[in-house]
């Protein structure tokens, strides 16, 4: 099945901008989400189709998606940005869905 | 609005069995509805999935032990694992997807955490 491949940990510091990628063969093609993850919580979606933003979610979270790699960026970090980010995509080879390992966000 | 139930402990080789009841009356809608888990210390591993119609897709790596059905007339849809071991243990999640096929999970419920353990 497809496979979704992202960094354990990604480190920034407050203000600076976070780039989380997302690898998997040809995700260009695919239409990938994002989701933030924190303990005790639901997951909550911050980007869906590569690069939509859902109401209530600030702008300093964009994505972007190309070739083999979806991009998951924050501008302007700040310390509620604390989280697991998640991607995710479905596989209409296989009418599965895949999340991506998870990449922890420590903000410094 | 989605609320998962179920038993908060099951023991090994066991059945574990959830429902989510979904608010609104948005079940018959133009969706999939989804199991999501996250087992400690884990990532989240989607489980399976059912649409109104009853057609289901399921993670091959559950698949023979696995069951998602609905129940229209309640409003609610079900996950039914058997032959339960250590490795369930997580917090389990419906969740929506919402729009087209390849949508996202839009709405999820709060999570309930299942034990395996005798």
């Amino acid at each position: 099945s497809f496979v979704l491949t992202q960094p354990p940990s990604v480190s920034v510091a407050p203000g600076k901008t976070a780039r989380i990628p997302c690898g998997g063969d040809n995700i260009g093609s695919k239409s990938v989400h994002w989701y933030q993850k924190k303990p005790g919580q639901a997951p909550v979606m911050v980007i869906n189709y590569d690069s939509d933003r859902p109401s209530g979610i600030p702008g300093r979270f964009s994505g972007s998606n190309s070739g083999n790699t979806a991009t998951l960026t924050i501008s302007r970090v700040e310390a509620e940005d604390e989280a697991d980010y998640y991607c995710q995509v479905y596989d209409i080879s296989s009418d599965h869905r895949v999340f991506g390992g998870g990449t922890k966000l420590t903000v410094l | 609005q989605l609320q998962e139930s179920g038993p908060g402990l099951v023991k090994p080789s066991g059945t574990l069995s959830l429902t989510c009841a979904v608010s609104g009356g948005y079940l018959n809608s133009n969706n999939w509805w989804s199991w999501v888990r996250q087992a400690p210390g884990k990532g989240l591993e989607w489980i399976g999935e059912i649409y109104r119609s009853g057609t289901t897709n399921y993670n091959p790596s559950l698949k023979s032990r696995l069951t998602v059905s609905l129940d229209q007339s309640k409003s609610q849809f079900s996950l039914t694992l058997t032959s339960v071991t250590a490795a369930d243990t997580a917090v389990y999640y419906c969740a929506r997807v919402g729009g087209a096929t390849k949508g996202p999970f839009d709405i999820w419920g709060q999570g309930t955490m299942v034990i395996v353990s005798s």
